[in-house]
């Protein structure tokens, strides 16, 4: 199986700050013949499932709010959120697709600073 | 819109099976672009891919519970179904049933509320 990697665990960002979270792979998840990279994100929050972000890595799902963006290739990616807000303090998980079982990152935690 | 809703026991002794079933709304099953799973996630942990199913029947699941689980379709209910054999307490958790966007094992853009399933006797 693919092994995800997240970090930081959790992160605390002052309102209106930029959080970056990572996200390693243990082979990767780019595939050659259509170079695209097999990465969604989620967000967690409590009490909820999670909502997709972002799949092939960058490509902001329907309705997400442009201050979510994915970036990265091969086996490093990273989501960051340009401006907190509060309503963004969740968990967030990667997830690789790139083979099966799909699996996902263990979570980062961001709350307010 | 598209809404999955979970059901099921929520408690199940040691060493039997756990059912759960997905209810889908807002659209058909019988979709060729996606693909219907299960997902669980023990509390205050990460998420762990079951299986999938294919209105067409086709289905598939991870190497490490293939043993023990069926997932199966009914498109005259709209619904999926999980069958978990020979539970332990390591069962134990939130389950969701969730969408999977054209292929089994790819990104999911729909999730079900989840359903808490507790193996004890």
């Amino acid at each position: 199986d693919i092994v995800m990697t997240q970090s930081p665990d959790s992160l605390a960002v002052s309102l209106g700050e930029r959080a970056t979270i990572n996200c390693k792979s243990s082979q990767s998840v780019l595939y050659s013949s259509n170079n695209k990279n097999y990465l969604a994100w989620y967000q967690q929050k409590p009490g909820q499932p999670p909502k997709l972000l972002t799949y092939w890595a960058s490509t902001r799902e329907s309705g997400v709010p442009d201050r979510f963006s994915g970036s990265g290739s091969g086996t490093d990616f990273t989501l960051t959120i340009s401006s907190l807000q509060a309503a963004d303090v969740a968990v967030y998980y990667c997830q690789q697709y790139y083979t099966t079982p799909p699996t996902f990152g263990q979570g980062t935690k961001v709350e307010i600073k | 819109q598209l809404q999955l809703q979970e059901s099921g026991p929520g408690l199940v002794k040691p060493s039997e099976t756990l059912s759960l079933t997905c209810t889908v709304s807002g659209g058909s099953i019988s979709s060729n672009s996606h693909y219907w799973g299960w997902i669980r996630q023990p509390p205050g942990k990460g998420l762990e891919w079951i299986g999938s199913v294919h209105y067409s029947g086709s289905t598939y699941y991870s190497p490490s519970l293939k043993s023990r689980v069926i997932i199966s379709v009914d498109t005259s209910k709209n619904q999926f179904s999980l069958k978990l054999s020979s539970v332990t307490a390591a069962d134990t958790t939130l389950y969701y049933c969730a969408r999977h966007v054209e292929y089994f094992y790819n990104y999911i853009d729909v999730w079900g509320k989840g359903t808490t399933v507790t193996v004890s006797s």
